[in-house]
C-alpha cells in the first residue's frame, strides 16, 4: 500500500502558464514531507522541508505548503528549465528517519 | 557546496559477477542510505547505516547484498551475484539532521 501518492503522473506548461503539483500521504504520524526535483539520469536535488500543517516553504518560482492530508507543489510562471521530474518523500514520527517516496510529476514546460 | 559523490558514473557487469558501488558521503553527516531506481520505477530504499552497522534495511536488500563503511569516508554497496534484475540507477545519500541528500547516482547494468 503507496504510502505516498502523488498527481499528475505527467504534466505539460506552457512557459508562463502556473501549476500546482499535489502529494497526499496516508501515515499516521508525519515527520517531515520533503520534495525533490529529479533530471534525467541524476540523483535527486533537495528543494524544501515541510514539518507542520499550514507550513509554506519558498524558492524562486516553487512554493511548497503543506496540509493534515497532502501538500502541493506551486509552481508560478514556470520556465522551460524547470522541466525535470519532482519527487515527494515522507517520514515518519516515532520510526526511523528514512524518506519514503512518491512516484514523481513529470513536469515539462514548453517554450 | 558540500556534496555526495558517487563512484562510477556507469558500471556494466555480466550476471553473476560481483560489483562495489562507491560513496563518499557529505563529511559531516552521520547516517548514510542506499537508493535503487528501476527506470520508470519510484526510488526504493534498500538499506540505511548509522554509527557503523546497518540501522534498517528493506526487503530488496536480500543476503546478495552488504554495505561497508571501510574508513572514515568511503560508503560502499556490494552486490555479490549480480542478476539482470539489478540494473537500476543506485543512490546514495546521506544526512545530519532531517534533510537527506543523494548523489548523483550509479547507472548499473547487468548483462
Amino acid at each position: 500500500e503507496d504510502q505516498v501518492t502523488q498527481s499528475p503522473e505527467a504534466l505539460r506548461l506552457q512557459e508562463g502558464e502556473s501549476s500546482s503539483l499535489n502529494c497526499s500521504y496516508t501515515v499516521s504520524g508525519l515527520r517531515g514531507l520533503f520534495w525533490y526535483r529529479q533530471d534525467p539520469g541524476k540523483g535527486p536535488e533537495f528543494l524544501f522541508t515541510l514539518y507542520s500543517a499550514g507550513e509554506e516553504k519558498e524558492k524562486e518560482r516553487l512554493k511548497a505548503t503543506l496540509t493534515k492530508k497532502e501538500s502541493f507543489l506551486h509552481i508560478t510562471a514556470p520556465k522551460p528549465e524547470d522541466s525535470a521530474t519532482y519527487l515527494c518523500a515522507v517520514q515518519i514520527s516515532g520510526g526511523s528517519y528514512i524518506p519514503t517516496f512518491g512516484r514523481g510529476t513529470s513536469l515539462i514546460v514548453h517554450p | 557546496e558540500p556534496e555526495v559523490t558517487q563512484t562510477p558514473s556507469h558500471q556494466v557487469t555480466q550476471m553473476g559477477q560481483e560489483v562495489i558501488l562507491r560513496c563518499v558521503p557529505i563529511s559531516n553527516h552521520l547516517y548514510f542510505y542506499w537508493y535503487r531506481q528501476i527506470l520508470g520505477q519510484k526510488v526504493e530504499f534498500l538499506v540505511s547505516f548509522y554509527n557503523n552497522e546497518i540501522s534498517e534495511k528493506s526487503e530488496i536488500f536480500d543476503d546478495q547484498f552488504s554495505v561497508e563503511r571501510p574508513d572514515g569516508s568511503n560508503f560502499t554497496l556490494k552486490i555479490r551475484s549480480t542478476k539482470l534484475e539489478d540494473s537500476a540507477m543506485y543512490f546514495c545519500a546521506s544526512r545530519r539532521s532531517t534533510e537527506a541528500f543523494f548523489g548523483q547516482g550509479t547507472r548499473l547494468t547487468v548483462v
